[in-house]
């Protein structure tokens, strides 16, 4: 299998900007979610999919940030408008539900926003 | 306050030392707890898994758990230079999900 795979893996986009993060989860796997690292922050949980469906958005910063995933096999993190703060590398992660399994990691999208 | 707290301080050590990272947590749920390894420019891989309190131990790694202190620690012995990396400690009350983590510590050992 080829893990999770994250397009694009860089991004550079003007403030203002619509910005699409897209990802392929692992086949089979029925849990996904979307990180973001910064420096200051860490990591930190944006929201969580289970079944396609959204379980979890608390950690969605705010309107600006928007998720979907119309099938099991995609998914895909948006910003509109973006804005310089929103500069971070964006993960993707996938697991097949349970107490005891491992969630996989995408390489990530590094999000420059000028 | 963040709920997995890891002083995000770099540590460099000599080739076969050993390396001791801990972190601390807040939340009394938290049940599962885990180190993630990243390495530059790459993302966390799960490196070891512990369910409650209790220690771990796999080759070099071992991980400790203490709930009543709300501890976390991670050892690597005779650490080698591939060891090199940022390691991430993470909790959770459900598994994979939900998982909080530390800011993360960049491990460099040096041959």
């Amino acid at each position: 299998d080829a893990g999770v795979i994250q397009s694009p893996r860089h991004e550079v986009t003007e403030m203002g900007q619509e910005v699409t993060l897209r990802c392929k989860p692992i086949s089979g796997h029925n849990s996904l979610f979307w990180y973001r690292q910064t420096m200051m922050r860490g990591l930190e949980l944006l929201i969580y999919f289970n079944n396609n469906v959204p379980i979890d958005d608390s950690g969605m910063p705010e309107d600006r940030f928007s998720a979907k995933m119309p099938n099991a096999s995609f998914s895909t993190l948006k910003i509109q408008p973006s804005e310089p703060r929103d500069s971070a590398v964006y993960f993707c992660a996938s697991s097949y539900q349970g107490l005891n399994t491992e969630a996989f990691f995408g390489q990530g999208t590094r999000l420059t926003v000028v | 306050q963040k709920e997995v707290e890891q002083d995000p301080g770099p540590l460099s050590v000599p080739e076969g030392a050993i390396v001791s990272l801990n972190c601390t947590y807040s939340n009394s749920a938290f049940q599962y707890f885990m180190w993630y390894r990243q390495y530059s420019r790459k993302g966390p891989e799960l490196l070891m898994y512990t369910y409650s309190s209790g220690n771990k131990e796999d080759g070099r790694f071992t991980a400790q758990v203490d709930k009543s202190s709300k501890y976390i620690s991670l050892f690597i012995r005779d650490s080698q230079p591939s060891d090199s990396a940022t390691y991430l400690c993470a909790a959770s009350p459900y598994g994979n999900n939900r998982l909080a983590f530390g800011k993360g510590n960049q491990v460099v050992v040096i041959p």
